[in-house]
């Protein structure tokens, strides 16, 4: 069983497009993030939910919208595609908040954005 | 500005030697640190940790090492098998942020 799973792991889309990333995580966690690596090969916080609770949202275009609808669940919602959102898109989710001394966070296996 | 990083973008090592990953950190404030590794196509799969108040941790062929005054910490591999060839991320958290920082990751291969 996949811990933390995330549809599309591929997906390739016109300029203008609006897109969506699907997430959910079977750990009984209680935190879901999304991360973006971007082309540099950095990994960089976007966004983290605590119990469908907004917690850290990075300075992001609001182009980009998260939705949880339950503790389960985190998905990614991407509005009029740029080519600079190329990336890969990793959702994690871990059982407590960042910041927690010993607090793991596990990663999805990604989702390989392409905007052409 | 970069808080964690790791020099070294690649490193090779022999089969049956130890390989050693590299970390520096600028925030004084970071309590937890760490590594995850990451094959291709694949997510980061979370390794090993250390908290502030430890300067070594390990877990079978991994070690961990943290030096605070130097602000640095080191991930030993000992010893080294193919299997073990990915990108290694090291990563720290703490201070007024609270978020996960990765470095920018070190590509090491064994070879056979």
């Amino acid at each position: 069983d996949t811990a933390v799973s995330q549809t599309p792991k591929y997906l390739v889309t016109q300029m203008g497009n609006d897109k969506s990333i699907k997430c959910e995580q079977n750990l009984g966690h209680d935190t879901m993030y999304w991360y973006k690596q971007d082309s540099k090969k950095f990994l960089k916080i976007m966004f983290s939910y605590n119990n469908k609770e907004l917690i850290i949202n990075e300075t992001v275009p609001n182009r980009f919208s998260p939705k949880s609808p339950d503790k389960a669940h985190l998905n990614l919602h991407i509005n009029s595609l740029e080519l600079g959102d190329s990336a890969v898109y990793f959702c994690a989710s871990s059982q407590r908040r960042q910041g927690i001394v010993g607090n793991t966070i596990y990663f999805g296996e990604g989702s390989w954005l392409t905007v052409v | 500005d970069q808080q964690v990083k790791q020099n070294s973008p690649s490193l090779s090592v022999q089969e049956g030697r130890i390989s050693i990953l590299n970390c520096d950190y600028t925030n004084s404030m970071f309590d937890y640190f760490l590594w995850y590794k990451k094959y291709p196509a694949e997510g980061p799969t979370f390794l090993i940790s250390i908290s502030s108040i430890k300067d070594k941790n390990e877990d079978g062929r991994f070690t961990v090492f943290l030096n605070k005054s130097a602000k640095h910490l080191s991930l030993h591999i000992v010893p080294s098998q193919p299997g073990d060839s990915a990108v290694y991320f090291c990563a720290a958290v703490g201070g007024a942020t609270n978020k996960l920082i990765f470095g920018t990751g070190t590509l090491l291969a064994v070879q056979p």
